[in-house]
C-alpha cells in the first residue's frame, strides 16, 4: 500500500524555468513531510522539510508548499539549474509514535540547458 | 568518519546463497535504518533501530531478511537463501533520532541475484 505517491515518474525543464514536482499522501496522520534529492550511485540527500503546522516553507531556490486538504505537497525549484537534474523523492511521518518515513517513488528532473 | 559508509558497494551472488551488506553509521547517530530500492520503485523501509531498544522489524520482507546492530554502532543486514526478487539497492540511513528526521544516507548496496 503505497501512501506517499509521486504520479510523474518524470519531468525536463528547460534551463531558468520553474521546476514543479509534485506528491500525495494518503495517510491523513502524517504530519511532517521531506523532499530528498538523489544523484546516481548516491545515496538520497535531505533538501527540504515542512511541518504540518505550515503550508509554505522556502530555503534560497526550494520551496514546498502543503495543502492539508487535498493531502499534496510540491516542491518547486526557481530559477532551475542543470544541477539540479536527479532524482527527487518525496518523504512523510507520522512525528508522534512513528518510526520511519515512509517514500515516494521518486521523480526523474532533468534540466535543459 | 563523515558520512554513513556501505559495504559493498555491489555485489552480485547466485540464487539460494547468503549475503551480508554491511553499515557503519554516523559516529553519534543513535538511529539507523534500513530501505531497499527495487527498480522502478520507492525507497521500500525494512527495519529500524534507536537505541538499545528492540528494533522495528515490521518492514522485512520475509524471515529469510535479519538485521542486526553491534554496539549501537555497525549493522549487519543479511539475506538468506537470496531469490532473484532481491535484487536491488540497499540503502542505510542513520539520524540523530528523538525526532529528527533528516537522515543521512549511504550511498547503498547494489544487490544482483542471478
Amino acid at each position: 500500500d503505497q501512501q506517499v505517491k509521486q504520479n510523474s515518474p518524470s519531468l525536463s525543464v528547460q534551463e531558468g524555468r520553474i521546476s514543479i514536482l509534485n506528491c500525495d499522501y494518503t495517510n491523513s496522520m502524517f504530519d511532517y513531510f521531506l523532499w530528498y534529492k538523489k544523484y546516481p550511485a548516491e545515496g538520497p540527500t535531505f533538501l527540504i522539510s515542512i511541518s504540518s503546522i505550515k503550508d509554505k516553507n522556502e530555503d534560497g531556490r526550494f520551496t514546498v508548499f502543503l495543502n492539508k486538504s487535498a493531502k499534496h505537497l510540491s516542491l518547486h525549484i526557481v530559477p532551475s539549474q542543470p544541477g539540479d537534474s536527479a532524482v527527487y523523492f518525496c518523504a512523510s511521518i507520522r512525528k508522534t509514535g512513528a518510526n520511519n518515513l515512509f517514500f515516494g517513488t521518486g521523480t526523474r528532473l532533468t534540466v535543459i540547458p | 568518519g563523515a558520512g554513513v559508509s556501505q559495504s559493498p558497494s555491489n555485489k552480485v551472488t547466485e540464487k539460494g546463497k547468503d549475503v551480508e551488506l554491511r553499515c557503519d553509521p554516523i559516529s553519534g547517530h543513535t538511529a539507523l535504518y534500513w530501505y531497499r530500492q527495487s527498480l522502478g520503485q520507492g525507497l521500500e523501509f525494512l527495519i529500524y533501530f534507536q537505541g538499545n531498544s528492540a528494533p522495528d522489524k515490521s518492514g522485512l520482507p520475509s524471515d529469510r531478511f535479519s538485521a542486526e546492530r553491534t554496539g549501537g554502532s555497525v549493522s549487519t543486514l543479511t539475506i538468506q537463501r537470496t531469490q532473484q526478487e532481491d535484487s536491488a539497492v540497499y540503502l542505510c540511513a542513520s539520524s540523530l533520532g528523538g525526532g529528527s528526521y533528516g537522515y543521512t544516507f549511504g550511498s547503498g548496496t547494489r544487490l544482483t541475484v542471478v
